[in-house]
């Protein structure tokens, strides 16, 4: 078991560029969240997945943030024409049950420039 | 929806002294709640979870947490701070209908 990996650690990218984030959960874990957080903000819900379903997703999410989980696995989180705000650091969750702990990545450090 | 309030972003204790963070709860049926620490350019590493067993539940590092239902706190203690305590900590509350929801966490400055 080697916990939840995040890739890339850290991310640079001009503004109006697509960027796509990886997290690959704890193997028999079926739940993946992704939140967001900011300097001095705690993790900022973003959208989870039972399996490959995506069951909910924040208003944080605009239509330029896509997630998907194809085969229950490893999660992408897309970013389209990225903006200045955008910039944060995205942190990725897995758990095994409903209402168990989640265990992060490092997460995925995103500067737009 | 549940929610968290953690009452005060910062806390500043001398070392061996009596650490408190404070954590108030929202939740329309019986929750879990979370300890988590964050050490800086890191992801968040579980401290200790209740999840409806015995109400004082113990971590790791030397920490523990009383869930109160009358007062929905679940309030985070250690006896004697460690310069290694230094860090920010969130509060945590999910159940069975909803996903994991974060408080704003509180930052933790040990003093020598």
């Amino acid at each position: 078991d080697t916990g939840v990996s995040q890739n890339p650690r850290h991310k640079i990218t001009k503004r109006g560029q697509n960027v796509t984030f990886r997290c690959d959960p704890i193997s028999e874990h079926n739940r993946l969240y992704w939140y967001r957080q900011t300097l001095g903000q705690g993790p900022e819900f973003l959208t989870y997945f039972q399996n490959e379903a995506q069951l909910e997703k924040s208003r944080l999410l605009s239509d330029r943030f896509s997630a998907e989980r194809p085969k229950g696995s490893f999660s992408t989180l897309e970013i389209q024409r990225t903006e200045q705000g955008d910039s944060a650091m995205y942190l990725c969750a897995s758990s095994r049950l409903l209402g168990t702990e989640a265990f992060f990545g490092q997460g995925t450090r995103l500067t737009v420039v | 929806a549940q929610s968290v309030t953690q009452l005060g972003s910062h806390v500043s204790v001398s070392e061996g002294a009596l650490v408190l963070l404070r954590c108030n709860y929202s939740s329309s049926v019986p929750p879990y709640l979370f300890w988590y620490v964050q050490y800086p350019n890191q992801g968040l590493q579980l401290l200790l979870k209740y999840t409806s067993a015995a109400t004082l539940v113990k971590g790791i590092n030397g920490f523990e947490a009383e869930f109160k239902k009358s007062e929905t706190s679940f309030h985070l203690t250690k006896p004697s701070a460690h310069m290694s305590d230094a860090a920010e900590y969130f509060c945590a509350v999910s159940d069975p209908n909803n996903d994991m929801r974060f408080g704003a966490g509180t930052r933790l400055t040990v003093k020598p």
